[in-house]
């Protein structure tokens, strides 16, 4: 079955600390993985996916096949940073075009 | 282009009452997508929609709960005889394509109270 998981409910760093915001799933096949913010008061926007390697606003996310993992990783954090993050995961077959969700974890970064 | 646009954004019903949420995708978005969102809960899968067709509903309750897309105008997600449990934010989300690769466009979502 598919699932994401996301340990940490809470996180808080002070600025200019890295940042690793967990994230560990299961799927019986090759999925396609992605992170999602949501920052106060706005709508849920995607942050990066993996097909597509990329770096947004300083974040960057690496899938390891061997551990189940896609964390989401920032080396130096900054206050606008602050916000709640899914990691979402996308099958195929069957479940084509559907997206199974973490809980989220809400990043805090103190000044 | 205004986005995904939901309303209402809050909803009271009382128990046993019907709510109706609208959903209007991105101009051009063929494929609709409604999420649930439970208090300190991810959100979760109910159903996709792409126009006048039910693709997968396989995440929707078995009863009190639709969905429709038809041809014209918005989605509507409707859930009949309210209870206290359907109390949650509903999310909608549109995508140009099947594949949620490229990633879909989320809508501000409607938060129920059931009451």
């Amino acid at each position: 079955a598919q699932r994401v998981t996301q340990p940490e409910k809470l996180l808080s760093v002070f600025k200019g600390a890295p940042v690793e915001l967990k994230c560990n799933y299961s799927y019986s096949g090759s999925p396609e993985l992605f992170w999602y913010v949501q920052y106060s008061r706005q709508r849920l926007q995607l942050l990066l996916r993996h097909i597509s390697r990329e770096s947004i606003k300083g974040f960057t996310a690496d899938l390891n096949k061997g551990e189940t993992s896609f964390h989401l990783k920032k080396p130096f954090a900054q206050e606008e940073d602050s916000a709640m993050y899914y990691c979402a995961l996308s099958g195929r077959g069957s479940t084509l075009g559907r997206l199974y969700f973490g809980r989220g974890t809400q990043l805090t970064v103190w000044p | 282009n205004a986005g995904v646009m939901q309303n209402p954004r809050h909803l009271v019903r009382r128990r046993g009452q019907e709510a109706r949420l609208r959903c209007s995708p991105v101009k051009g978005h063929s494929h609709v997508y409604w999420y649930r969102q439970l208090p300190e809960e991810g959100l979760k899968f109910m159903v996709y929609l792409q126009k006048e067709n039910i693709i997968d509903e396989s995440g929707m309750p078995k009863e009190r709960f639709s969905a429709e897309f038809p041809k014209e105008g918005p989605s509507i997600l409707r859930i009949q005889q309210v209870v206290r449990g359907d109390s949650a934010a509903y999310f909608c989300a549109s995508s140009p394509m099947t594949e949620a690769n490229y990633g879909y466009t989320f809508g501000s979502g409607t938060r129920l109270t059931v009451v």
